[in-house]
């Protein structure tokens, strides 16, 4: 079935320091790839998207990057802040409207 | 404008109990979307309306749970003889509706905390 794999599961990073967080998706008709941002006890929000026509796309200190041959896709982001602090989930979605979430990366970021 | 909104925030209730939970999505959205989130994972499809009809109710784990959405606006998922592994916090979403584009985009609402004792 449709899996979304997501790694690592938590990462700590010194505030100005980058972070990488990386996924992989099941299926190969997957064309839709959205990052969400969620604070503890908040709502999911999203962060930044991917289209599977589109290789990288950028959004201030926020990169998302896909690799369809792959399947890899990952979020970068630069000049962390302690606000970035979060659990970031990727996800995707395929022929069907639903979207396959990844299990979440706790990100820490220490002043 | 206004986001998606879920009532009520938080539901307790005992074991073998029914419970409803609401949604309202942003105006003008006709996709509404359910998704279950337990600790520490991410959220997991439920079901999913295109208008008033369900189109995927694919991820819905049982019987005991139904969803209804009516008029094309407001959702109510319906979970009958509650379990305490019914506990999680149940997430509903809406988009514009379109296939592809920027019309796909899911808005989540803050979810409904379910806790069955």
């Amino acid at each position: 079935g449709e899996n979304v794999e997501q790694h690592p599961s938590t990462l700590s990073v010194q505030e100005g320091d980058s972070a990488v967080i990386k996924c992989t998706y099941s299926d190969s008709a997957s064309n839709y790839f959205p990052w969400y941002k969620q604070e503890l006890g908040k709502r999911p929000q999203l962060i930044i998207d991917i289209r599977s026509n589109v290789g990288e796309k950028k959004d201030q200190r926020i990169a998302v990057t896909l690799n369809k041959t792959a399947k890899h896709f990952s979020l970068h982001i630069t000049e962390t802040q302690p606000e970035d602090s979060a659990v970031y989930f990727c996800a995707a979605k395929g022929s069907s409207y639903k979207l396959i979430f990844g299990s979440g990366t706790r990100l820490l970021v220490r002043p | 404008g206004a986001g998606v909104s879920q009532t009520p925030s938080n539901k307790v209730t005992e074991k073998g109990k029914y419970v409803e939970l609401r949604c309202d999505p942003i105006s003008g959205h006709t996709a509404l979307y359910w998704y279950r989130q337990s600790l520490g994972q991410g959220p997991e499809f439920l079901i999913y309306f295109q208008g008033t009809g369900a189109a995927d109710d694919s991820g819905l784990p049982n019987d005991r749970f139904f969803a209804v959405r009516p008029e094309g606006s407001v959702s109510t998922l319906k979970i009958q003889r509650t379990e305490r592994g019914d506990s999680a916090v149940y997430l509903c979403a809406s988009s514009l509706g379109a296939r592809t584009g920027a019309d796909e985009t899911q808005y989540f609402g803050p979810g409904t905390r379910l806790l069955v004792l």
